[in-house]
């Protein structure tokens, strides 16, 4: 049992649309982190969140702590937007459970 | 600030060698950690350290050392290289609202 769980694995979108991914996990937690993999490799952090909604430019990240579930929205998204999304969540060490990603294509 | 480095980023072993990834960061971040990324699997944590002189294992930690002398390295040895430790290994920072990931070490062992 993965105790974090995203969808879709694979999303391919046209320049311009909305994007959703989602991110469900079953431990109890202070904060979610969102991560971008490049095709490249490199990892960044996105977003580290507790409560509510945050917006960094054109990306947008959600979480309901009750609900267990949190999203990572795109809007007007662009090829530069291609890359796998990682939700990562911390135990109550120092751990983390890493969904597998999100593969994300934006096509022109 | 230099972020998160790590060396080498391409290596070939064969089995039964030994070989150790370097890591470092500049950030002054006591929590480090080193993960390996296989297709399919996500990120595993290998092991992490929240301070010098402080390591701990992680959810994969057979066939790795780990050891943090100083703030800012946290090298990871490989002590016999096996076939099943070729992957993708990543080296991270961390302070209270993210985390820094180095730029990957590709390892094939043969």
């Amino acid at each position: 049992k993965n105790e974090v769980e995203q969808s879709p694995q694979n999303l391919t979108a046209q320049e311009g649309e909305f994007i959703t991914i989602n991110c469900s996990y079953s431990v109890g937690i202070s904060a979610l982190h969102w991560l971008q993999q490049h095709p490249g490799g490199g990892i960044v952090s996105l977003f580290m969140l507790s409560s509510g909604k945050k917006k960094h430019g054109r990306l947008i990240a959600t979480i309901n702590i009750q609900e267990k579930h949190s999203s990572l929205h795109i809007t007007a998204s662009h090829p530069r937007d291609s890359a796998v999304y990682i939700c990562a969540v911390p135990n109550t060490g120092n751990q983390f459970y890493f969904g597998t990603g999100t593969s994300l294509t934006v096509i022109p | 600030n230099a972020g998160v480095t790590q060396t080498p980023k391409f290596q070939v072993l064969k089995t039964g060698q030994s070989m150790t990834l370097q890591c470092a960061q500049d950030m002054n971040h006591e929590y480090m950690s080193w993960y390996r990324q296989d297709p399919g699997m996500g990120l595993r944590l290998i092991h992490y350290s929240v301070g010098a002189g402080i390591t701990d294992q992680g959810e994969v930690p057979n066939g790795y050392n780990v050891s943090r002398s100083t703030t800012e390295d946290f090298p990871l040895r490989l002590l016999s290289a096996a076939p099943s430790q070729t992957s993708v290994y990543f080296c991270a920072s961390r302070d209270g609202t993210h985390s820094y990931f180095g730029p990957g070490t590709r390892l094939t062992v043969t």
